[in-house]
């Protein structure tokens, strides 16, 4: 079955961090960019972050660049998210999506995983 | 990086026509052609509805169209179903390798 599953989210406090995984099978991880984004309770989704096929370049939304680490694992066909320096802001759904066309489109989206940056 | 500017909400009876715009600006959807639709349903992930403004992915109903004109993006859904109320979201490659998305729309299906 194609799917994407992340974990690693929960209830952090104000400066601290983070770091997601999201488990990718069913398809050839290393042949397809991967992206992070957000969405928090009742609001649009927010694109965080893409990554490209052997992590060579990465590209961040200007509200996490310097805090937030995109990575990929191809031998363990799984993506990462390291998120530091959190806030209050960064509290939403993190789902890991990925691009099966190599063209800033989310073709497969994982279930998401819950963060809390909250004191 | 602001987001596009989608209504809130749109509404239709069964078998009947709606279309959801989706507008930004000329420095993002009005300059690229990567412009998606995404569907979600309550609690669950979205899903790619539309890519490069008008193409559909495999297992996605004919009824779903999308096209472009200058700095606006347009879903249609004919046909309405029961199953088409959901939020939909519009999305745009904003240039300098970064992506922006609509705030969202809520389709109900009278």
């Amino acid at each position: 079955e194609v799917q994407l599953v992340e974990s690693g989210g929960g209830l952090v406090q104000p400066g601290g961090s983070l770091r997601l995984s999201c488990a990718a099978s069913g398809f050839t991880f290393s042949s397809h960019w991967m992206h992070w984004v957000r969405q928090a309770p009742g609001k649009g989704p927010v694109w965080l972050s893409r990554i490209n096929l052997d992590g060579s370049s990465r590209s961040y939304a200007d509200s996490v660049k310097g805090r937030f680490t995109i990575s990929r694992d191809n031998a363990k066909n799984t993506l990462f998210l390291q998120m530091n320096s959190l806030r209050a802001e960064d509290t939403a759904v993190y789902y890991c999506a990925g691009d099966f066309r190599n063209s800033w489109y989310f073709d497969l989206w994982g279930r998401g995983t819950p963060v809390t940056v909250s004191s | 990086q602001s987001a596009l500017t989608q209504p809130a909400s749109v509404s239709g009876s069964p078998g009947q026509s709606i279309t959801i715009s989706c507008t930004g600006t000329s420095s993002d959807l009005g300059s690229y052609d990567f412009v998606s639709w995404y569907q979600q349903h309550p609690g669950k992930a979205p899903k790619l509805m539309i890519y490069e403004g008008y193409n559909r992915p495999s297992g996605v109903s004919n009824r779903f169209s999308g096209s472009k004109s200058g700095n606006t993006a347009s879903l249609t859904i004919s046909g309405l179903q029961a199953e088409d109320e959901a939020v939909y979201f519009c999305c745009s490659y904003a240039g300098g390798s970064t992506v922006i998305f609509g705030g969202g729309t809520n389709l109900t299906v009278l």
